[in-house]
């Protein structure tokens, strides 16, 4: 599975757009990228996931440029609620019986 | 999105005492389902993979004989840590793959808080 490289922790503040970078230089071809947000004492939860150029949902953006060699994930107008780790996971869709692997995420910090 | 149901959200047990912990995936079929590990302030770790009607398996350096993992059923899967001890105090998290989606996306549970005294 292709490793994954983001920062540790990031600042924000209410209503700034906050755009998490995570690096994937050696991902495969059948590889996706997949965004997921974990808070405090709770399981983790599927942000947005995507394979190439631009996904969007209700939640967030997923921006990926055409190596994709890296993606980054943009959160419009963050609030407080927003504060949690944020983990970028890389490895080929259905996969069936494989575990995703976790790395280190980054730890987003909203600020009033 | 898919459904996974985890419990119970939090026990204390006392040292030697064994604990189950279930994982249910209430919409959809799971013919695998995933244990993690998470200490504070840590990524969670993945301890072992559940499969449906055979033995787990387990990540190097897990001892399958204190995590005993049993999937009887396509939406059931359940952790027992037995003879817990106070180093097994930890946030355990289940999840599990909707396999009727054409994409891996894991769906986790809420987890469990266990303390062991």
């Amino acid at each position: 599975l292709a490793k994954t490289t983001q920062p540790i922790s990031m600042d924000s503040y209410e209503g700034q757009e906050v755009n998490i970078t995570c690096s994937h230089n050696n991902i495969a071809t059948n590889d996706y990228i997949t965004w997921y947000q974990q808070f405090p004492s709770q399981g983790p939860r599927f942000i947005i996931q995507g394979y190439k150029t631009k996904v969007t949902n209700e939640v967030a953006s997923l921006f990926i440029p055409a190596d994709r060699k890296s993606s980054t994930l943009s959160l419009p107008r963050v609030s407080l609620s927003d504060t949690a780790v944020y983990y970028c996971l890389v490895g080929p869709m259905d996969t069936g019986r494989r575990a995703l692997t976790f790395g280190s995420g980054t730890r987003l910090q909203v600020q009033p | 999105g898919a459904v996974v149901s985890q419990h119970p959200s939090w026990v204390i047990c006392k040292s030697g005492t064994s604990v189950k912990i279930e994982c249910r995936s209430l919409d959809f079929q799971a013919t695998t389902m995933f244990w993690y590990r998470q200490f504070p302030k840590q990524s969670l770790m993945l301890m072992a993979t559940s499969n449906e009607g055979s033995k787990a398996t387990y990540e190097q350096g897990v001892e399958k004989d204190k995590f005993l993992i049993n999937h009887a059923s396509l939406t059931l899967s359940t952790l027992t840590v037995t003879s817990a001890h106070p180093e097994d105090s930890s946030f355990y998290i289940c999840s599990a793959r909707d396999g009727g989606l054409a994409k891996n996306i894991q769906y986790f549970g809420a987890g469990t808080r266990l303390s062991v005294l």
